[in-house]
């Protein structure tokens, strides 16, 4: 019964390095979406994926980049991190919205990816 | 600009001793309003869904209630495995925000056997 899957669960990068994050989910859902959560911050949208093959920036869209690569996995890459995207990741999908009358399905979370840039 | 914002930020509560979480919000036409779980070092994990004002769901010790303005998530009795952060989301009647949640700050519940 794995729902939402994130990959790796913790990292630990150097300023200026790149790395993606991995995110599937086996649930069939049509929308995916990346939030980072901060202290003090709550969560908040970096990217989303309302179905497969389309993405659109969320809330905090700077200095990351996604690819929803197929309906089950979509993926987050920071190009070159910095000490500001110090945080924990967290994949989620839903049903989707297709529009006012489609039913309102909740989202659900993976257990999150922990990353630190130094 | 949709908003929501929950109080109080922590509650520590004796085991049996019920109480209650609020979220206040502002949004452009409510589509439904969603409170989840979050345990440390997990994802949140879903509770509710209330979509219009006076509804009210129940889960064990949890009972979720809406008006127009605010939910409230009444805790009966509660356990100290109760302890978790509470998160409160509501999503806006416009199609165009693809399903997006609009999250607040959680309250941290610690309750003490």
């Amino acid at each position: 019964n794995a729902g939402v899957t994130q990959t790796p669960k913790f990292q630990v990068l150097k300023t200026g390095q790149s790395m993606t994050l991995q995110c599937a989910q086996d649930m069939n859902h049509n929308s995916m979406y990346w939030y980072r959560q901060d202290p003090g911050m709550g969560l908040r949208l970096i990217y989303y994926s309302a179905s497969e093959g389309t993405t659109d920036k969320g809330e905090v869209p700077n200095g990351y980049n996604v690819s929803r690569l197929n309906k089950r996995e979509f993926s987050l890459r920071l190009e070159s991190a910095a000490p500001s995207q110090t945080s924990v990741y967290f994949c989620a999908s839903s049903e989707g919205d297709r529009g006012p009358s489609y039913s309102n399905q909740p989202q659900h979370f993976g257990d999150g990816t922990r990353l630190s840039i130094l | 600009e949709d908003q929501v914002t929950q109080s109080p930020e922590a509650l520590r509560l004796q085991e049996g001793e019920s109480s209650s979480l609020n979220c206040s919000y502002t949004v452009s036409g409510l589509r439904g309003l969603f409170w989840y779980r979050q345990d440390p070092g997990k994802g949140p994990e879903f509770l509710f869904t209330l979509y219009s004002a006076g509804e009210e769901k129940e889960k064990e010790r949890l009972k979720a209630t809406l008006t127009k303005k605010e939910s409230f998530l009444h805790i009966t009795a509660p356990k100290p495995e109760d302890s978790a952060t509470y998160l409160c989301a509501v999503r806006s009647m416009i199609y165009n925000q693809g399903g997006k949640l609009i999250f607040g700050q959680g309250t941290e519940l610690s309750v003490k056997p």
